[in-house]
């Protein structure tokens, strides 16, 4: 049981570089989401799907596009990484949000570093 | 705006003490969930609970008990006989009626316990 599923777990790129992350979900859920950790930040929402074929921005969308690509795979994409977006990325995944549950299944992280 | 504040960023305690995690939110919303997540070292955050605005029973799992009081607008989380694998980073978390799965998250607090 895969749950949520994110990849490459490192990467290090140099500034203006650009790279894409990519989460996939085995759960049928309907919602995904793309979160930042920072240190003495908590986790902060870039973008999200709702459901397929629809996304939004969250409180730190700047610097980051998201492709919903079916039900299962969500993907955030850096067009121009710079030093601010070194961070530990998160995906996550849960029911539809009409059927309000607050239990998001959470990657394993994605560690970026931006020289 | 919705905000979480989570002022203890670091606590260390040793095996078999009690703990009590602190939380305080503020929102605008009438009707609103409360989350705790824990991150153990692996990296994947884990749902511990969910609180509804409309109820204030605190609620007791095992040794983890949560207390919420919205006179205070805080949610507080104890662990009881704490044990070396409690350690961990824990976020609370704050979601508003018409946010559907979308948390806002406080800074965390990691919680070191020593044998």
């Amino acid at each position: 049981n895969a749950g949520v599923t994110q990849t490459p777990k490192f990467q290090v790129l140099k500034t203006g570089q650009s790279m894409t992350l990519q989460c996939a979900q085995d759960m049928n859920h309907n919602s995904m989401y793309w979160y930042r950790q920072d240190p003495g930040m908590g986790l902060r929402l870039i973008y999200y799907s709702a459901s397929e074929g629809t996304t939004d921005k969250g409180e730190v969308p700047n610097g980051y596009n998201v492709s919903r690509l079916n039900k299962r795979e969500f993907s955030l994409r850096l067009e121009s990484a710079a030093p601010s977006q070194t961070s530990v990325y998160f995906c996550a995944s849960s029911e539809d949000p009409s059927l309000y549950t607050g239990e998001l299944f959470f990657g394993e992280g994605s560690r970026l570093t931006v020289l | 705006a919705q905000k979480v504040t989570q002022a203890q960023t670091e606590i260390s305690v040793v095996e078999k003490e009690d703990v009590t995690l602190d939380c305080v939110y503020e929102t605008r919303d009438t009707t609103y969930y409360l989350f705790w997540y824990k991150q153990p070292p692996s990296g994947e955050l884990v749902f511990l609970i969910r609180r509804n605005s409309f109820d204030e029973q605190n609620e007791i799992s095992g040794r983890y008990s949560w207390n919420f009081q919205k006179s205070t607008s805080s949610f507080n989380f104890t662990i009881t006989a704490s044990q070396v694998v409690d350690s961990a980073v824990y976020f609370c978390a704050l979601s508003e009626n018409n946010a559907g799965n979308m948390l806002t998250f406080g800074g965390g607090t990691r919680l070191m316990v020593k044998p």
